[in-house]
């Protein structure tokens, strides 16, 4: 159980153009979910909360008109790029949590490479 | 803001020996999670701790949260080849909703 899917799990893109990623809870409903960033070799940096039915809080730095995150569902959360720069291109990661297993914390999804070209 | 401290920030180990990293913040966490991650993939939860002092095991791994709950340590002992990857503390002001703040890794290779 508490499985999350992330798709595409790679994309490349041409600059300027944008990018939609999504993330699905499968077999549980999350009412939160959240954004990283891993550039290589370093951390996941968070840059958003993704909350159910409202408007997600997006960390110190990042740019809310230039990262657009939806979530309409307790099941779907989508992270879209755009006007894409090759600066963009990463890996991106998001988590969800499970409200019956909130002790086990957060599942993350397998991620997307994102190459903007 | 919050900042996770982990060191060492890689290692380089003889297959069958025991590993030991560390997490230290700047600031109380009340919960601290480990996780391993895989080249391409996300990360996948290894341990969580909840209370301050608390010492659990998961197999091979072991991990402790500190007693100031600025720290928590992981180690695993007798290392074997799929114990290579990168590794990551994190730490989260609560269960359950609050966002998690991840450290800077550590990356573990396995000599031949």
């Amino acid at each position: 159980g508490a499985v999350v899917s992330q798709h595409p799990s790679r994309v490349i893109c041409k600059s300027g153009t944008s990018v939609k990623i999504e993330c699905r809870s499968l077999d549980f409903q999350a009412t939160t979910m959240f954004w990283y960033r891993q550039f290589p070799k370093q951390s996941l940096m968070l840059m958003a909360t993704s909350n159910e039915g409202s408007k997600a809080t997006y960390e110190q730095g990042v740019e809310k008109d230039k990262f657009l995150i939806n979530h309409a569902s307790l099941t779907l959360s989508t992270l879209t790029v755009t006007s894409a720069h090759p600066e963009d291109s990463s890996f991106y990661i998001c988590s969800a949590n499970n409200l019956q297993r909130i002790n086990y914390g957060y599942t993350f999804g397998s991620g997307t490479r994102l190459t903007v070209v | 803001g919050q900042q996770l401290n982990q060191s060492p920030q890689s290692m380089f180990i003889q297959e069958g020996e025991d590993v030991s990293m560390n997490c230290t913040s700047s600031s109380i966490f009340n919960t601290w999670l480990w996780y391993k991650q895989d080249p391409g993939e996300g990360p996948v939860l290894l341990i969580a701790l909840y209370k301050a002092g608390e010492l659990t095991s998961n197999g091979r791994l072991t991990a402790q949260f500190g007693i100031t709950r600025k720290d928590s340590f992981l180690n695993i002992s007798a290392s074997i080849p799929s114990d290579v990857g990168i590794y990551f503390c994190a730490g989260q002001l609560s269960s359950g909703r609050d966002k998690i703040i991840f450290g800077k890794g550590t990356r573990l290779h396995i000599l031949p």
